[in-house]
């Protein structure tokens, strides 16, 4: 089974709906993270949560919300989605402390806003 | 505002041949990650660098980190087809452990 899940895999959606993508991890990390990919490019982080209470902006938060219901879940919502929201959304998990820090991505989110 | 530049961005390589890919990153850190990225798919950790002077192998590829230059290398030895993918660097910020990512390069591996 895999140690970071993310639902749904794709969704199309029309612009203004709210959305909400999950992920779970079995993993046991306190750290989980959102990031959006487009086309072509690299990784821009969205939030992310170092433990249940802890929920900081990333670099492009604008028009998300997040929500760390468990060590376990972090859910990303898109509160009116828009077309240029349309990209692959990864969640990532990763231990703090003294150890690697290095980050676990799930399988993807494909979100196209109509 | 800590930076990380990789270089080239496309690669287009026939197999059997050796080339390096570079990825520079503006201020201090401990720590810097490689990732490989399938078309379409997920991230997958390959490589974490601590120390100055560190080096780490995995079949053809093989990295190394020098922390006075702030570079890290990617070297693929004999290329063959199956390591066609697109590769990240990403640098571990200090003060909020945060990554901060490259905009990666895509590799092509011809036949």
């Amino acid at each position: 089974d895999a140690d970071v899940t993310q639902t749904p895999r794709n969704r199309i959606t029309k612009t203004g709906k709210r959305i909400m993508l999950e992920c779970s991890q079995t993993k046991g990390h306190d750290r989980m993270y959102w990031y959006r990919q487009d086309p072509g490019l690299g990784l821009q982080l969205i939030y992310y949560s170092f433990d249940v209470k802890d929920i900081n902006k990333g670099e492009i938060s604008d028009g998300y919300s997040v929500s760390r219901q468990a060590q376990a879940k972090f859910s990303l919502s898109l509160e009116s989605a828009i077309p240029n929201q349309t990209a692959l959304y990864f969640c990532a998990t990763s231990q703090g402390g003294t150890g690697m820090h290095t980050q676990y991505f799930g399988p993807g989110t494909r979100l196209t806003v109509l | 505002e800590l930076k990380v530049e990789q270089n080239p961005l496309f690669l287009s390589m026939q197999e059997g041949k050796n080339y390096t890919i570079y990825c520079n990153y503006s201020t201090t850190s401990d720590r810097l990650y490689w990732y490989r990225q399938d078309p379409g798919k997920s991230l997958e950790s390959l490589f974490v660098l601590l120390s100055n002077g560190a080096v780490k192998q995995e079949g053809r590829l093989m990295a190394s980190l020098d922390t006075k230059a702030r570079l890290s290398t990617l070297h693929i030895t004999a290329a063959v087809h199956d390591l066609s993918a697109t590769y990240f660097c990403a640098v571990l910020m200090d003060s909020n452990y945060q990554l901060i990512w490259g905009a990666g390069t895509k590799l092509i591996i011809k036949p």
